[in-house]
């Protein structure tokens, strides 16, 4: 079984830009959550999805949006960005949310100039 | 919120040697407890974890131990191989309305000296 994918591995973009990044769940899978990793504030977590909803989320800003589709496939988003939302992200999922146990993806390198 | 505190941040052994990392949560409602390890360029993989019904759990040369009481789970491995060089994190879910919400340790650097 094909593991959580997420596209692109790598991005650059300058402040002020909005970046949406792709992950695609393990087959079956319908939960999606999506984490912040950085070198001085760890692993993150952002938000989770579940049905096409929101069930939780971080304590992260309004820039930080995400949605989910009805294959589960889910993409996350970053308005106006900020030097230090240089970072990597990454998507882990589920079967379902209180099955609690998460598979991560290989992550996003976000770096913003 | 759920607090949990990772130790040692760095931990360097012998092959062969045991490696031992401790996380203490604050949450007494946390729940589950996944272990996981992060290689260079590579997303976190899970390892092993453990339920709060369980005291320990074990595959093969990795083992879980949880005192609820205490609030704090360690990772054992033991026979330790270059291999297991990594990043190791741990992490807690809390009970009730938290879906999916992984909140994590500061990880532990482990190195294995051949």
């Amino acid at each position: 079984k094909a593991g959580v994918t997420q596209t692109p591995r790598y991005l650059i973009k300058t402040r002020g830009q909005q970046v949406t990044l792709s992950c695609s769940p393990i087959s079956g899978h319908r939960s999606v959550s999506w984490y912040q990793q950085t070198p001085g504030q760890g692993l993150q977590f952002l938000f989770e999805y579940f049905s096409e909803t929101q069930r939780n989320k971080g304590n992260f800003p309004g820039r930080f949006s995400g949605r989910q589709f009805s294959n589960s496939r889910s993409e996350m988003n970053v308005s106006t960005l900020e030097l230090g939302d240089s970072a990597l992200y990454l998507c882990a999922s589920s079967l379902e949310p209180r099955t609690d146990t998460q598979y991560f993806g290989p992550g996003t390198r976000l770096t913003v100039l | 919120g759920e607090n949990v505190e990772q130790h040692p941040s760095t931990l360097s052994v012998q092959e062969g040697d045991s490696a031992v990392i401790k996380c203490t949560y604050s949450d007494s409602a946390s729940n589950y407890f996944p272990w996981y390890k992060q290689e260079l360029g590579k997303g976190p993989q899970l390892i092993i974890d453990i339920r709060s019904n369980v005291g320990e759990k074990k595959d093969q040369r990795i083992a879980v131990t949880l005192n609820k009481t205490a609030k704090h789970f360690s990772l054992h491995i033991t026979e330790t191989q270059p291999e297991d060089s990594a990043v190791y994190f741990c992490a807690a879910v809390s009970g009730g309305t938290s879906y999916g919400k992984l909140t994590f340790g500061q990880g532990t650097i482990l190195t294995v000296h051949p």
